[in-house]
């Protein structure tokens, strides 16, 4: 149980296109989702907290704007990267936690699969 | 201050032997959540194993055993009988709550590696 899928795996995109990433529970209800972006053989960095029903929360020095987050119901969220530029290339990966599953501290998240964009 | 330290270079270990990854945390709160997950080369983040900050035994799932010392704020990962698919990046992430009721994050530390001998 508790699975997360997260398409496309991978993207490849010219410089000022759109991309847009999807982020499903698929077999629970996640009222809330976060994304991160990983670079290579580094942490994962949170972008931004989405929220079913509600704006995002986006972290210190990450443009709302360029990351565009909606969480249109309890099982999905997506992230458009808008404009992208070279430097947006990057590993970026959601994740959910169940909903009911308990004191927000003491449980899990759950991660997709992730998705590696390289922009040329 | 960074709320994780991982500052193990890569590590590595003979096959079946037991290994140690350390994880220091620093947080306020007395209430949070210590997590360790594997991040196999293909980038999926997988969960290990958990550990609260109240629980009073160390954690245990299988191989992977946590070695809870709270006093000195550290949450080592134990994998025992090493296999070859646990090479990896381990990542240490810590929750704390939140007290508006918000949904509080998972921080990360920086991740070790992890390369496992035959």
């Amino acid at each position: 149980g508790a699975v997360v899928s997260q398409h496309p795996s991978w993207v490849i995109c010219k410089s000022g296109t759109s991309v847009k990433i999807e982020c499903r529970s698929l077999d629970f209800q996640a009222t809330t989702m976060f994304w991160y972006r990983q670079f290579p053989k580094q942490s994962l960095m949170l972008m931004a907290t989405s929220n079913e029903g509600s704006k995002a929360t986006y972290e210190q020095g990450v443009e709302k704007d360029k990351f565009l987050i909606n969480h249109a119901s309890l099982t999905l969220s997506t992230l458009t990267v808008t404009s992208a530029h070279p430097e947006d290339s990057s590993f970026y990966i959601c994740s959910a936690r169940v909903d009911g599953s308990g004191s927000s501290y003491n449980s899990p998240l759950h991660f997709g699969n992730g998705t590696r964009l390289t922009v040329t | 201050a960074q709320k994780i330290t991982q500052t193990q270079p890569g590590m590595f270990v003979q096959e079946k032997e037991a290994v140690t990854l350390d994880c220091t945390y620093d947080t306020s709160d007395p209430s949070y959540g210590l997590f360790w997950y594997k991040q196999p080369s293909s980038g999926e983040m997988i969960f290990l194993i958990y550990q609260g900050s109240y629980d009073q035994q160390n954690a245990t799932e299988g191989r992977y055993s946590l070695n809870f010392q709270k006093a000195r704020k550290s949450a080592n990962l134990v994998i025992s009988a090493s296999q070859l698919g646990d090479s990896a990046m381990y990542f240490c992430a810590m929750r704390e709550v939140v007290r508006s009721g918000a949904n509080s994050k998972l921080t990360f530390g920086k991740g070790i590696t992890l390369s496992v001998r035959p």
